[in-house]
């Protein structure tokens, strides 16, 4: 499986934009890019995922390099609740293996009032 | 859509005990996925089913460790004599049929802590 690098941790303030990077340059054609986040004491919740196209949800965006070996996840307006970790995860569409996650260490994001 | 549940949510046990933990997946989330947390790690995958189907195992499921989906709806997971490294986040997971791209749907798990 393709891997996925991603900061250990990063921080922010409270109302700002933060930009979460995750480098994947070994990434194949038919890998999707998956984000999850993981609240404390909870499981991991989905975020967004996209393919090469830029993609906007309520919850976030996420911005694909055009070579596709890196993208950003932007959470426009940080918020206390959005202190957690991220995982940045790489999911082939046509593989059966595809059909699991396979997290890394995630990047922990702590967000300041 | 009440989520993904799962019961107990901790379990503390001895060293040599079986414990068994319940998921509960979203009705008519046909896959339902096992995984594992320690801390400071990411989950790493166990077993998925595709209704009562074992279609996948990790090499991290030893022969202590054995899932069921009997009726394709709940899951069990049971650990036999049970090991200190054994200590863990189990979360449970499921999706719908639809779509090879759709969510997984996480609940929160069963932590276990093995004395």
């Amino acid at each position: 499986d393709a891997k996925t690098t991603q900061p250990n941790s990063m921080e922010s303030n409270e109302e700002e934009p933060v930009h979460l990077p995750c480098n994947h340059s070994t990434i194949s054609g038919t890998d999707y890019i998956h984000w999850y986040r993981q609240l404390p004491s909870q499981g991991p919740e989905y975020v967004i995922h996209g393919l090469t196209s830029n993609v906007n949800n309520r919850m976030a965006s996420l911005a694909i390099a055009e070579d596709r070996k890196s993208s950003t996840l932007i959470l426009h307006r940080a918020t206390l609740r959005d202190a957690a970790v991220y995982y940045c995860i790489l999911r082939d569409s046509e593989k059966s293996s595809g059909d699991k996650l396979t997290f890394g260490t995630g990047t922990r994001l702590a967000v300041r009032p | 859509d009440t989520g993904v549940s799962q019961n107990p949510r901790h379990k503390i046990t001895k060293r040599g005990q079986n414990v068994t933990f319940r998921c509960d997946p979203i009705s008519e989330h046909n896959r339902l996925y096992w995984y594992r947390q320690t801390l400071g790690q990411g989950p790493e995958f166990l077993t998925y089913f595709q209704n009562e189907a074992q279609l996948e195992k990790s090499r991290l499921l030893s022969d202590r460790f054995s899932a069921e989906r009997p009726k394709g709806s709940f899951s069990t997971l049971e650990i036999q004599r049970t090991e200190q490294g054994d200590s863990a986040m189990y979360l449970c997971a499921s999706r719908p049929p639809t779509g090879s791209n759709s969510p997984l749907h996480f609940g929160n798990g069963t932590r276990l802590t093995v004395t």
